[in-house]
């Protein structure tokens, strides 16, 4: 199993602002996904950060909208960008150990 | 295209009864099922799977069976409890090399009555 924690947990932000979300894994791995989940609707996996390589994104998610780091094994951030309401969701950091995937606490973003 | 299908958005059970939760999938290529419990403000928490080669998996109060030919599993609660109210995601992997993904379906919120 791995434990993951994110920063912040909850934040409220102004439309337009950008707000970077920190995720740490307690055990070295080579992939961390990055999900959302928006109100009433399901997991939707956003990205996947390598480490030493650029993020793969999902369709309908840009780089120049939800920029990601991944400066190590332990490590990942997730920047969302010129945010508007539609932007309002729980984010989500998940790692995977053979099929079983575990995820940190998740951050709910408020944007007004 | 959802390759992983949760077609009950919601369901309601009397406590001490029995929760059945649905999921059907496409994707003959997918060889693990899991079921992952979501309570509102926390990351989604694994509760068990079963692997493509077996019909039945148990765990306590839950036990999640596969159909293969069907395309389909079903997650049993068995007594339903308070405490198992929450949102239910059924989730499916493929194995592919080291990258491996999980798909989900779009949940089931399951709440149980005292």
């Amino acid at each position: 199993s791995a434990v993951i924690s994110q920063k912040p947990s909850r934040d409220i932000c102004q439309r337009g602002t950008s707000l970077t979300i920190q995720c740490q894994v307690d055990s070295q791995v080579t992939m961390m996904f990055w999900y959302r989940q928006q109100p009433g609707q399901s997991l939707t996996l956003i990205a996947t950060a390598n480490q030493g390589s650029e993020a793969t994104y999902e369709s309908g998610f840009v780089i120049d909208k939800f920029p990601i780091s991944r400066p190590n094994l332990t490590f990942s951030t997730l920047t969302v960008s010129n945010m508007s309401p539609e932007d309002s969701s729980i984010y989500l950091c998940s790692v995977t150990s053979g099929p079983f995937g575990y995820f940190g606490p998740g951050t709910r973003l408020t944007v007004l | 295209d959802q390759q992983v299908k949760q077609n009950s958005p919601s369901l309601s059970v009397q406590e001490g009864r029995i929760s059945i939760l649905n999921c059907d999938y496409t994707n003959s290529m997918f060889d693990y099922f899991l079921w992952y419990k979501k309570y509102p403000a926390e990351g989604p928490t694994f509760l068990i799977s079963i692997s493509s080669i077996k019909d039945k998996n148990e765990d306590g109060r839950f036990t999640v069976f596969l159909n293969k030919s069907a395309k389909h599993l079903s997650l049993h609660i068995v007594p339903s409890q308070p405490g198992d109210s929450a949102v239910y995601f059924c989730a499916a992997s493929e194995n592919a090399g080291n990258n491996r993904k999980l798909i989900w379906g779009l949940g089931t919120s399951l709440a149980v009555n005292p």
